[in-house]
């Protein structure tokens, strides 16, 4: 059964770069039938997409972040990660790990991570 | 961006209620719609996807149904444990958008 889990700094100061980390465990990240995700939730509010990358590192990322926003994987350590630059208070969030699970052309996320929250504060 | 509005964004009801949520797409999705529920302080739980197919593990009284942009989760009889929020999210196309959630609650 495939488990992801966030790891990450919980504070971070106002313009500098949030950089999060989703280990990936009881499957592949290379495997090469998903993409893996991250969403995010602001305190108290809805869910929002972030962007997603497969293993060939072909990414999709939200366009209302994409200038601050890089994605990545790495193969070896079974991981995925999140960079998101120039951050300010708007940035505070919990932020999900999930899996891009599919059949055919339908697609939906499952499993996500716990959730790891992010503050933006000096 | 396609736009998924939820209604009602609260309900409040008793075991055994039936309840249905509706969601509905700014524009055609097809049947790329999936719905999710959340418990305070955990994770989002995948309930049903491509608008109608029940996930694996999630009881039956959860279904999906569709209706042109419109889409509806129905909990057939409500338990204990379905006090949450629900989320509805469109796979059409990206930005993958969701819902602002429904929040049922225990009358």
């Amino acid at each position: 059964q495939v488990q992801l889990q966030e790891s990450g700094p919980g504070l971070v100061k106002p313009s500098q770069t949030l950089s999060l980390t989703c280990t990936v465990s009881g499957g592949s990240i290379s495997s090469g039938d998903y993409y893996w995700s991250w969403i995010r939730q602001h305190p108290g509010k809805g869910l929002e997409w972030v962007g997603y990358i497969d293993y060939s590192v072909s990414t999709n990322y939200n366009p209302s972040l994409k200038s601050r926003l890089s994605i990545s994987v790495d193969t070896s350590e079974n991981q995925f990660s999140l960079k998101l630059s120039s951050v300010t208070a708007a940035d505070t969030a919990v932020y999900y790990c999930a899996r891009v699970s599919s059949s055919g052309y339908y697609n939906w996320f499952d499993p996500w991570g716990q959730g790891t929250l992010v503050t933006v504060s000096s | 961006d396609i736009q998924m509005t939820q209604s009602p964004s609260s309900l409040s009801a008793s075991v055994g209620d039936r309840v249905t949520i509706t969601c509905r797409a700014s524009q055609s999705i097809s049947s790329y719609l999936n719905w999710y529920q959340q418990k305070p302080g955990k994770a989002p739980n995948l309930l049903i996807y491509a608008a109608s197919s029940l996930q694996s593990g999630v009881p039956s009284r959860f279904s999906g149904s569709a209706s042109g942009t419109d889409f509806t989760l129905t909990i057939s009889c409500l338990q204990p444990e379905d006090f949450a929020t629900y989320y509805c999210q469109q796979s059409y196309s990206t930005p993958y958008t969701f819902g602002q959630g429904t929040k049922v609650e225990i009358k």
